[in-house]
């Protein structure tokens, strides 16, 4: 699987965007990227996922770069229960086998 | 709404006890998992299983050990407790081939 880079640390005001950068230079062609989030120690919670186009659900939009080679995880309006870990993983969704191995992630805090 | 549960959400034990982590789903997913994460610490994989008499080894070494009789069943045992033991035990399901995992509530691990 390839490697991600996530900043550490983000703030963002709440009712703001909180824009979530993550870096996979080494993506190849058949990995997806996802995006988790884990509050406050609870199990971590699916957010999205795509391939190469822009996707978006009820909880998110995953913007990625037309190289693949970074994305973007947008809550497009922040409330303070978004305040969490956020974990970005790129991996091929192998037939039988869903392991997905977790980094640091970005630690974000909304600001009343 | 994910169906998965974990029993105990806490639990503190002396030392050299047997101990053991219930998971359960009602989804009817063949893939779990079990991860460990002490606090503030990155998610680690340390069992895994396909379904019914299928589990692996994870990423993390681990002393407890795994069984899964029934595809919704998938319990986590430590037949000797030790401190080093002290850790949130996370366990995961996944149905589909889509890298997407629901996880527990997490099991909170002490032992004096």
């Amino acid at each position: 699987d390839a490697k991600t880079t996530q900043p550490t640390s983000m703030d963002c005001a709440e009712g703001r965007a909180a824009n979530l950068p993550c870096n996979h230079s080494t993506i190849s062609g058949n990995e997806y990227v996802y995006w988790y989030r884990q509050i406050h120690s609870q199990g971590p919670q699916y957010i999205i996922h795509g391939l190469k186009n822009n996707e978006t659900n009820e909880m998110a939009s995953l913007i990625i770069t037309e190289d693949r080679k970074s994305s973007t995880l947008i809550l497009p309006h922040a409330t303070l229960r978004d305040t969490a870990v956020y974990y970005c993983i790129v991996r091929v969704p192998n037939f039988g086998n869903e392991k997905l191995t977790f980094g640091t992630g970005t630690r974000l805090t909304i600001i009343p | 709404e994910a169906d998965i549960y974990q029993t105990p959400r806490y639990l503190v034990i002396g030392t050299g006890k047997k101990i053991t982590l219930e998971c359960s789903q009602t989804m009817g997913h063949d893939k779990m998992y079990w991860y460990q994460q002490d606090p503030g610490m990155e998610l680690h994989l340390i069992h895994y299983s396909y379904g019914v008499n299928s589990t692996e080894k994870g990423d993390l070494s681990s002393e407890s050990t795994v069984s899964r009789i029934r595809t919704e069943h998938f319990p986590l045992t430590l037949e000797s407790a030790r401190p080093s033991h002290t850790s949130q035990y996370l366990c995961a399901s996944s149905g589909r081939n889509t890298g997407e995992l629901f996880f527990g509530e997490g099991s909170r691990l002490t032992v004096l």
